[in-house]
This record gives structure tokens, C-alpha cells and sequence, in this order.
């Protein structure tokens, strides 16, 4: 069963707008990663927030972990056409770190 | 630097039919893992391994087989084709256990089983 499930499943903004992402996974975890997916390629990793971490920032990107209410957020800020992709978030479990548990993706469309 | 390599890109086979899907990473990283994506889902884990001559099932292994040979290669088979196996996969590897690490992607092989 998929661990993280992300909301919106989509989301349509204009250039210069931010965007926001939401992720709930079910158990406890070590860490956080978020993925990005253009159309057609591969996932690429964005940022790794560690369970001890509250917040994390990579450029435009701005991460919350909250492990109490088991869900995390991400930000991208200032938004461009060229961020047009999925965005994934994935976890393991504190339990076996061999396995990443991706959520289901929010598509972000950003419109010029 | 060529990462994680997949190869075929795309490939049609009619049901029944077996095949091997190649992943090759240059990184000298330990783990490997191999992933489906269907529509509106997100990657499910099919097989990985941790290291050379290990290996483990994830949460969909039925139907595919692997094996760990090198550090580097980590092929996936599939035994006898089925429709439900029509999908994108991709490999991935990291340096360390997947929950810790940075996972590599690969570009996916497109798969269409008729």
C-alpha cells in the first residue's frame, strides 16, 4: 500500500506565484524526500528533510516536516513555466530504510 | 557521466512472451531498486537489492525476477508477459539505504504487453 499520498493531486498557478504541496505518510519515519518528475524522464531528487528537522530550504524550495501530525509540505516559491512537473514525496520506514514508499504526486502545471 | 542507464527505452511484446529489462549504473552505488508507474499513481517498488548477490521483493513482486551479479547491473525479468504488467519502470540506485540516501533515476523503459 503507497505510505505517502500528496494533495492537491493537481495544481494550476501563473508565473511568479508560489505553490504548495502537501504530504501524509502512515508510520514512522527517519526522513523525507521529495522527487520531481518532468514528463517522460526520470524522478529527480529535489531535498531530504530529517525527521529531527522542522524546515529545510534549497533555493526556491522550502520543506516542513511535521512528525507529529505525520504530513509534510513543500513550497516552491516565486514559480517559473520551467517548473512544470509531478512532484513526489517518498518515505521509509523507521523500521527498514531499504524500502522508499513514494506517495501518489501532485501535477503542477505553471502557466507563462 | 552516465549515471543510471536503461535500456530498451520502449518495448512491445504480446502476452506470454519474457524479457529482460537492463539497468546499469556507474556510480559504485550498493543499492538498486526497480519500480512500475502506472497512471495516476505514484513509483511502487518491485524488487531491490542492497549490495552484489542480494536481493529482496518489494511491494508488487509477482510476476518479475532479479538477480545481483555486479555492483553494477541489476537486470528484471519478466517470466511470462501479461497485460497488467503494461507500464513505465524505472530503476534507481544510491549510495546508501534508500531511506537515508538520494535515490538516481534512470529514463524509464515504456512497456506495452498486447
Amino acid at each position: 500500500s503507497q505510505q505517502g499520498e500528496e494533495d492537491p493531486q493537481a495544481l494550476s498557478i501563473q508565473e511568479g506565484e508560489n505553490a504548495t504541496m502537501n504530504c501524509s505518510y502512515k508510520t514512522s519515519i527517519n526522513n523525507l524526500q521529495w522527487y520531481r518528475q518532468n514528463s517522460g524522464r526520470g524522478l529527480v531528487h529535489l531535498i531530504l528533510i530529517r525527521s529531527n528537522e522542522r524546515e529545510k530550504h534549497s533555493g526556491r524550495l522550502r520543506v516542513t516536516l511535521d512528525t507529529s501530525k505525520k504530513s509534510s509540505s513543500l513550497l516552491i516559491t516565486a514559480s517559473r513555466a520551467a517548473d512544470t512537473a509531478s512532484y513526489f514525496c517518498a518515505t521509509a520506514s523507521s523500521y527498514n530504510t531499504d524500502k522508499l514508499i513514494f506517495g501518489t504526486g501532485t501535477r503542477l502545471q505553471v502557466f507563462p | 557521466n552516465a549515471g543510471v542507464t536503461q535500456t530498451p527505452k520502449f518495448q512491445v511484446l504480446k502476452t506470454g512472451q519474457s524479457m529482460t529489462l537492463q539497468c546499469a549504473q556507474d556510480m559504485n552505488h550498493e543499492y538498486m531498486s526497480w519500480y512500475r508507474q502506472d497512471p495516476g499513481m505514484g513509483l511502487r517498488l518491485i524488487h531491490y537489492s542492497v549490495g552484489a548477490g542480494i536481493t529482496d521483493q518489494g511491494e508488487v513482486p509477482n510476476g518479475y525476477n532479479v538477480s545481483r551479479s555486479t555492483t553494477e547491473d541489476f537486470p528484471l525479468r519478466l517470466l511470462s508477459a501479461a497485460p497488467s504488467q503494461t507500464s513505465v519502470y524505472f530503476c534507481a540506485s544510491s549510495v546508501g539505504a534508500v531511506g537515508n540516501q538520494p535515490q538516481h533515476f534512470g529514463d524509464g523503459t515504456r512497456l506495452s504487453i498486447l
